[in-house]
């Protein structure tokens, strides 16, 4: 059974850039795909983007290109988010997700990695 | 980008009552339609995997239908751990979820 266990909490300025981290054990992390799911307080869920780590391809949703990269490590299994140009809005709960059978239909989701955004 | 809109926004029923949970897209995704469900404070958990297919472990109140552009979600009997808010997601064209429903205690 695949697991996913997320980095700690962030609190960042306006204008700059986190980076959450996602690292995935029990399964052979190459052959699956890790999509980033954010929840703003009280929201709902919005997906950002997805990687397939065996190759190294990612796609966005048109709301975070230009201002989103995801990336994976191989050698860790560790799947990244990189979002830049923060504003408050960002302020969410950052969930990685996976999928363990049919593709991009997500059983496995990460513990959530809180992003607060404050001057 | 394919829209999902979920109604009602919010579902008030008492336990043991049968709740009927709508999604509608934008355009049709055929059978690529998840649902989720979500409690305060936690992760959401899969229920119903394209369309209709119950996820491991998932009870057998739960039952996913429809095709195309109009799905529903239905759990034939409330109980008390069944309160919470109900997502939809669409994996037909890259992946979007719809606003949710809360069913909540009347």
């Amino acid at each position: 059974q695949v697991q996913l266990v997320q980095s700690g909490a962030e609190v960042k300025k306006p204008g700059s850039s986190v980076k959450v981290s996602c690292k995935a054990s029990g399964g052979t992390f190459s052959s699956y795909t890790i999509s980033w799911v954010r929840q703003a307080p009280g929201q709902g869920l919005e997906w950002m983007g997805r990687i397939i780590p065996i190759l190294g391809i990612a796609n966005y949703a048109q709301k975070f290109q230009g201002r989103v990269t995801i990336t994976a490590d191989k050698s860790t299994s560790t799947a990244y988010m990189e979002l830049s140009s923060l504003r408050s809005e960002d302020t969410a709960v950052y969930y990685c997700a996976s999928p363990e059978g049919t593709p991009d239909s997500f059983d496995i989701w990460g513990q959530g990695t809180m992003v607060t955004v404050s001057s | 980008e394919i829209v999902l809109t979920q109604s009602p926004a919010t579902l008030s029923l008492s336990p043991g009552e049968r709740a009927t949970l709508s999604c509608r897209a934008s355009q049709s995704v055929s059978s690529y339609l998840a649902w989720y469900q979500q409690k305060p404070g936690q992760a959401p958990r899969l229920l119903i995997y394209d369309a209709s297919n119950r996820a491991t472990g998932i009870p057998a109140r739960f039952s996913g239908s429809g095709s195309g552009t109009d799905f529903t979600l239905t759990i034939s009997s409330l109980e008390p751990e069944d309160f919470a808010v109900y997502y939809c997601q669409q994996r037909s064209n890259l992946i979007t979820f719809g606003p949710g429903t809360k069913v909540d205690i009347k």
